[in-house]
């Protein structure tokens, strides 16, 4: 599975949209861009994942570019509730052994 | 939708007991489970692959025989840490993949146990 690139920290205003970056410049053709978050002391939770299209939910929107060597993670209006640990993935869709290794990631603050 | 649960939410316990960890899956099936460590200030580690009725795959370095994992119906895997010892204390998180939501392997994540031995 493709490696990827996250800064280490972001701040974000609350109410502002928090833009949350992460490069993938190995990833092939059939795998996913997956992000989950991390609130301190919980279990991670899923997001968002896309292929290649741009995708939206009812937590954010993911814009995956047109090369697809990165993605941008986009929470509209974020609240100091989304102050965490942002994870990006990349991994194989249609692999058997559904493993998901986390990097580091984003650590997400945000500010009243 | 896709709720995973973990029991207990935390424990401690003496050096040398052995603990239960308990994940369920409460709205699906799920016939494949996963067990991640994550100590302080550090990103969460895969400590293995459990797959319904069969033998929990382990990734390397972890010990199999002091991580006991057992996956006996499609709701429910259970993580035993045998003779614990202080360097054990850490926090477990199960999750587990439901096929039937689509066709990508979306993970969903239990709350964690925090396991502390003294």
């Amino acid at each position: 599975d493709a490696k990827t690139t996250q800064p280490t920290s972001m701040d974000c205003a609350e109410g502002r949209a928090a833009n949350l970056p992460c490069n993938h410049s190995t990833i092939s053709g059939n795998e996913y861009v997956y992000w989950y978050r991390q609130i301190h002391s919980q279990g991670p939770q899923y997001i968002i994942h896309g292929l290649k299209n741009n995708e939206t939910n009812e937590m954010a929107s993911l814009i995956i570019t047109e090369d697809r060597k990165s993605s941008t993670l986009i929470l509209p209006h974020a609240t100091l509730r989304d102050t965490a640990v942002y994870y990006c993935i990349v991994r194989n869709g249609s692999s058997n052994t559904g493993k998901l290794i986390f990097g580091q990631g984003t650590t997400l603050q945000v500010k009243p | 939708g896709a709720v995973v649960s973990q029991h207990p939410s935390w424990v401690i316990c003496k050096s040398g007991t052995s603990v239960k960890i308990e994940c369920r899956s409460l709205d699906f099936q799920a016939t494949t489970m996963f067990w991640y460590r994550q100590f302080p200030k550090q990103s969460l580690m895969l400590m293995a692959t459990s797959n319904e009725g069969s033998k929990a795959t382990y990734e390397q370095g972890v010990e199999k025989d002091k991580f006991l994992i057992n996956h006996a119906s499609l709701t429910l895997s259970t993580l035993t840490v045998t003779s614990a010892h202080p360097e054990d204390s850490s926090f477990y998180i199960c999750s587990a993949k439901d096929w039937g939501l689509d066709y990508t392997d979306t993970q969903y994540f239990g709350p964690g146990t925090r396991l502390t031995v003294l």
